[in-house]
This record gives structure tokens, sequence and C-alpha cells, in this order.
């Protein structure tokens, strides 16, 4: 079946640091890719997505790469902020047959000033 | 339209009693799935429906748990004889096709003492 799995958190870095949180997949098919956040007390907002290898998720200054040769979708962002202290799930749907959205066990980040 | 709502946000119930929780989708999304998220963990998926047919239900969900979604519309997910092991967070979210990003609810967060 389809699964994803994340680096192990949690990630603690000092504000303005360079951050990359892995993501790799298992999945049949051609899955459209995404990236979610979830900040304290909130539910799930999408962050980024891909659907084709080789596309650029980007948004809010973060970005992944739908990688297909290594099948991962890694999360990176230049320079974080306190602000993007948060968890982050990777997540994967279609997967040439399986419809159900599947999350990796999210990554937690920590910015500190 | 304001998003995927869910209702409670938050229930706190005794071992043994039944519970219903309430979600309604985005209007326009005909897929509608159901997830479970303890601590440290990312969404389990526990059913989903296409339109008012629940097309798949996960290992997870046991004979206590049932779901409906009646005229495609909003859905209720209930758990019969609540046990302590089923506190978590209940998420619902939609989507408009399977290979698009799903839209989260707030979730209700259901505590059993």
């Amino acid at each position: 079946g389809n699964s994803v799995t994340q680096m192990e958190g949690p990630v603690t870095l000092s504000e303005e640091a360079f951050l990359t949180i892995n993501c790799t997949y298992t999945a049949t098919g051609y899955p459209s890719l995404f990236w979610y956040v979830q900040y304290p007390g909130e539910g799930l907002q999408l962050l980024l997505k891909a659907t084709k290898a080789d596309d650029k998720g980007s948004n809010k200054g973060f970005e992944a790469t739908y990688r297909k040769e290594t099948t991962s979708f890694h999360l990176e962002k230049g320079s974080v902020q306190v602000s993007d202290s948060a968890v982050y799930f990777c997540a994967l749907t279609y997967g040439g047959g399986s419809y159900i959205p599947t999350f990796g066990r999210g990554t937690s980040l920590i910015v500190h000033p | 339209d304001t998003g995927v709502s869910q209702d409670p946000r938050h229930k706190i119930t005794k071992r043994g009693q039944n519970v219903t929780f309430r979600c309604d989708p985005i209007s326009e999304h005909n897929r509608l799935y159901w997830y479970r998220q303890t601590l440290g963990q990312g969404p389990e998926f526990l059913t989903y429906f296409q339109n008012e047919a629940q097309l798949e239900k996960s290992r997870l969900l046991s004979d206590r748990f049932s779901a409906e979604r009646p005229k495609g519309s909003f859905s209720t997910l209930e758990i019969q004889r609540t046990e302590q092991g089923d506190s978590a967070m209940y998420l619902c979210a939609s989507s408009f096709r399977a290979d698009t990003e799903a839209f989260f609810g707030q979730g209700t967060r259901l505590t059993v003492v």
C-alpha cells in the first residue's frame, strides 16, 4: 500500500536558519504530493503541493520538489521565522488506485528567536 | 464557503457512553474522509465517502464505529460504548476529486473518562 516516511522531530532551529524536512514515499502509480502544516490548536492546512514529477510546489517561502527517481518530496525554507513553529505533515494521494490521502507522522519544528 | 466545519469542537464523555460527531464539508466536494489523530502521530484514515456511498473503511474502525453521509452532504461519525482508547482528535476532510488536496476541519477532540 501507499506510505509516507518523514524524518523524526523535533527539529530545533534559530531564526533565519535554513530548514529541510525530509519526506520519502512509497506508492503505486503517480501520486500527487502535499505538505500540510498544523499550528498549535488548529487544524491541518495545505502548505503546498506538486502533482507530477519535477514539479516544484511553493508557498510562504517554503518549497518542495517532486523527485520521482528518489521518491522524495523534501520541504525547504531558506530563512525560518519564529512564526513557522508548527508540525509539518507530508502526504500523498491517488497513487494509482488508492484514493485515500495518506499522511506521514509529522515533524515538529521549533524556531527560537 | 467557510470551509469544512466540525461539531462539537470538544467532547468529554464517560466510558460506555455513545457519542456522535458531525462534519459539514465544502459544498461542492464529493469526497469526505474521517481520520483519527493522536498525540505525536499523523492522521490515520478511518473511512471515506464518495457522495453518499461509504466506499472504504479502515481495519482500525471497529464495529463500535459507524459513519453515515445521507444525501451526500454532511456526515456523522458515531462511536458506541466508548473506551478510553477512543480518546483522540477526530478529523474530517473533504476534496473535490481523488487526486486533489483534502481540506480539513478543525477537528473534534474526544476525551473518554
